[in-house]
């Protein structure tokens, strides 16, 4: 069974750094491109970044580039979001997802969400 | 910018009544549209990929169908488990999503 488990999610002030963590099981992590999408309070989805199964390719959303870090260890079976330069518009629950096989751009299954609330 | 526009923006409708909610793309996307459904506290769930493919596990009351610009979900019979906030969400360029469609009692 496939499982996705996002970690990490906390408070900050603006201006600070938070990582988040997915822990990822039941598939062959490295095969499959990661995203992590975001929802903001009362707010829909927008995806926030991507990177391929290998780690090489990286992708961002205008919102995030210069501010934000993905990246995966597939040694650990686990994706990354570093974020910095935190503002209060970041606050939403943040999601990891996966892509099925051959990084077709939609997302086949995800993780149930981790909070961060950006607030002085 | 590929923009995705979601109606209505809400749906109230009974259990048993057939649904069908609409999302149109500000510029041809070919068909690489998919379908989600969100409920409070939870993930969101994958319903429909490549525009009219369901994904593994879905019921058969899901369709899904257009192509270009214009694409339709429809629920043939709504079950109580089906209420919550759908998006739909093109991933032929930078993926985007629609502002969704919620469907309540």
């Amino acid at each position: 069974e496939v499982q996705l488990l996002e970690s990490g999610g906390a408070l900050a002030q603006p201006g600070g750094s938070l990582r988040l963590s997915c822990a990822g099981s039941g598939f062959t992590f490295n095969n499959y491109a990661m995203s992590w999408v975001r929802q903001a309070p009362g707010k829909g989805l927008e995806w926030v970044s991507a990177i391929s199964g290998g780690g090489d390719s990286t992708y961002y959303a205008d919102s995030v580039e210069g501010r934000f870090t993905i990246s995966r260890d597939n040694s650990k079976n686990t994706l990354y979001l570093q974020m910095n330069s935190l503002r209060v518009e970041d606050t939403a629950v943040y999601y990891c997802a996966k892509e099925p096989y051959g990084a077709q751009g939609f997302f086949d299954y995800w993780g149930q969400g981790a909070l961060v609330t950006v607030s002085s | 910018e590929i923009v995705l526009t979601q109606s209505p923006a809400t749906l109230s409708v009974s259990p048993g009544e057939r649904v069908i909610l609409s999302c149109r793309a500000s510029q041809s996307v070919s068909n690489k549209l998919a379908w989600y459904q969100k409920t409070p506290g939870q993930a969101p769930r994958l319903l429909i990929y490549d525009a009219s493919s369901r994904a593994t596990g879905v019921p058969a009351r899901f369709s899904g169908s257009g192509s270009g610009t214009v694409f339709t979900l429809t629920i043939s019979s709504l079950h109580s488990e089906d209420f919550g906030v759908y998006y739909c969400h093109q991933y032929d360029t930078w993926p985007r999503f629609g502002q969704g469609t919620k469907v309540e009692i």
